[in-house]
């Protein structure tokens, strides 16, 4: 089974500056989605970026952007110049590629950003 | 386009009655996935649903059950509740293909007293 590791449950980050978000994914398949989603107090989730696995180049959005790293099963996710409306819960999220699963995201725990005007 | 839209948004209900939530996926979607979110749990699938068709199934009693209807709204169900029930409900839709994003709505607050 899949899972997916945020080993950092907390960070706080000074406005306009950088901060990366950790992930760790365990998976056997080979052909998979990553995303990270936000979700502020309002709590509704909000999709901050997607990468497909078989694509190598890194995705941005914006002030968002991803370090894909496959063969370490690693997705992080990097803040440039941080906004105090980036300050929510933070999850990143797998989903395979396998027909019939693609309900199915699997969920980490989430980290939980600060950002300090 | 209206977004992901689920009803009621809170509720409080006693030990051992039932409750239906209600889940209007975005226009187009066929899509609909049920999420439970607790502060011990985290995220968890509970399941999916394809054209009235359960297409998919997380780990949770039979308690737990939900049914499509054929414009893609969906409910779901959670009879003979436990105080452990208590958790953010949350439906998400999305278009066919496992490479299609998945939006999510704002969620049903349940509290089981």
């Amino acid at each position: 089974a899949q899972t997916v590791t945020q080993s950092q449950p907390e960070m706080s980050v000074q406005e306009a500056e950088t901060v990366t978000l950790s992930c760790t994914y365990d998976t056997s398949e080979s052909d998979y989605y990553l995303f990270w989603y936000k979700q502020p107090p309002s709590r509704q989730m909000i999709l901050v970026i997607r990468q497909e696995a078989y694509k190598q180049q890194n995705a941005t959005e914006n002030r968002f952007s991803v370090n894909f790293q496959k063969a370490a099963k690693s997705f992080s996710l990097k803040i440039s110049d941080s906004q105090l409306g980036d300050a929510a819960m933070y999850f990143c999220a797998y989903r395979s590629a396998i027909s019939g699963s693609q309900g199915n995201l699997i969920f980490g725990k989430g980290t939980k950003l600060s950002v300090k005007p | 386009k209206a977004g992901v839209t689920q009803t009621p948004r809170y509720l409080i209900k006693t030990r051992g009655q039932q409750v239906t939530l209600s889940c209007s996926p975005i226009s187009g979607h066929r899509s609909v996935s049920w999420y439970q979110q607790t502060p011990g749990q985290g995220l968890q699938f509970l399941f999916e649903y394809f054209s009235e068709t359960q297409r998919n199934k997380g780990n949770f009693p039979g308690r737990f059950s939900g049914r499509q209807f054929s414009n893609s709204r969906s409910e779901m169900n959670v009879s003979t509740l436990e105080l452990g029930d208590s958790a953010l409900y949350l439906c998400a839709s999305s278009v066919q293909g496992s490479g299609n994003t998945i939006y999510f709505g704002e969620g049903s607050w349940l509290t089981v007293v």
